[in-house]
């Protein structure tokens, strides 16, 4: 069983839709990530905060909002989102920002209808 | 611009028939190349980091090689539980973030 956990596994919303992820890690790490992969493209970064803190915002939409409360826990808040969003939504850890060895969640798939 | 391709987009192998995937990567430095394993339904699992040209890494039926523009994943003798998508991952020596390469899909029939 994989330390980091991401709720829902499955999301279908609608254009007009507010939704949430959740991603929580249980390793003791101090950077968490929000990755976008959709089909045969790499994954993008989208976001990554260190020590709760926003490092990094890698030209996201403002649809995309996210949300560190503390280290353990990260949110992607969703609304207005659009088709060509539909992806696989992975948060991921790691021990320090930058630090190797990623620890990935399940990934949460999400279909914008 | 850091850039990292994969080849073969996808590989069909017979059950025990060894073969190499390929990532070429483009970095002004390279501080590490990563392999990541990523099965249907679920997030990619970290295998191997490599930090300098020469170095390998086993990892039973797998092992990755490094050099100064490219890694290899060689497969031994692989079995249909190897089977998944392969990612390889480069982070330069001038930032944190990595930088993913799109993946190569692997069949193992037996």
């Amino acid at each position: 069983e994989t330390g980091v956990t991401q709720t829902p596994r499955h999301l279908v919303m609608g254009m007009t839709n507010k939704k949430s992820l959740k991603c929580e890690q249980h390793l003791g790490h101090n950077a968490m990530y929000w990755y976008k992969q959709s089909a045969k493209k790499p994954l993008e970064l989208m976001f990554v905060y260190s020590l709760e803190e926003r490092v990094e915002n890698n030209s996201v939409p403002s649809r995309f909002s996210p949300e560190c409360p503390n280290s353990s826990h990260l949110f992607l808040h969703l609304h207005t989102l659009q088709p060509e969003d539909s992806a696989l939504y992975l948060c991921a850890s790691s021990q320090d920002w930058g630090g190797a060895g990623y620890t990935f969640g399940s990934g949460t798939r999400l279909t914008v209808v | 611009e850091d850039q990292v391709t994969q080849s073969p987009e996808a590989l069909r192998l017979q059950e025990g028939e060894s073969s190499s995937l390929n990532c070429s990567y483009t970095v002004s430095g390279l501080r590490g190349l990563f392999w990541y394993r990523q099965d249907p339904g679920k997030g990619p699992e970290f295998l191997f980091t490599l930090y300098s040209a020469g170095e390998e890494k086993e990892k039973e039926r797998l092992k990755a090689t490094l050099t100064k523009k490219e890694s290899f994943l060689h497969i031994t003798a692989p079995k249909p539980e190897d089977s998944a998508t392969y990612l390889c991952a480069v982070q330069a020596d001038y930032g944190q973030n990595f930088v993913f390469g799109p993946g190569t899909r692997l069949s193992v029939l037996p």
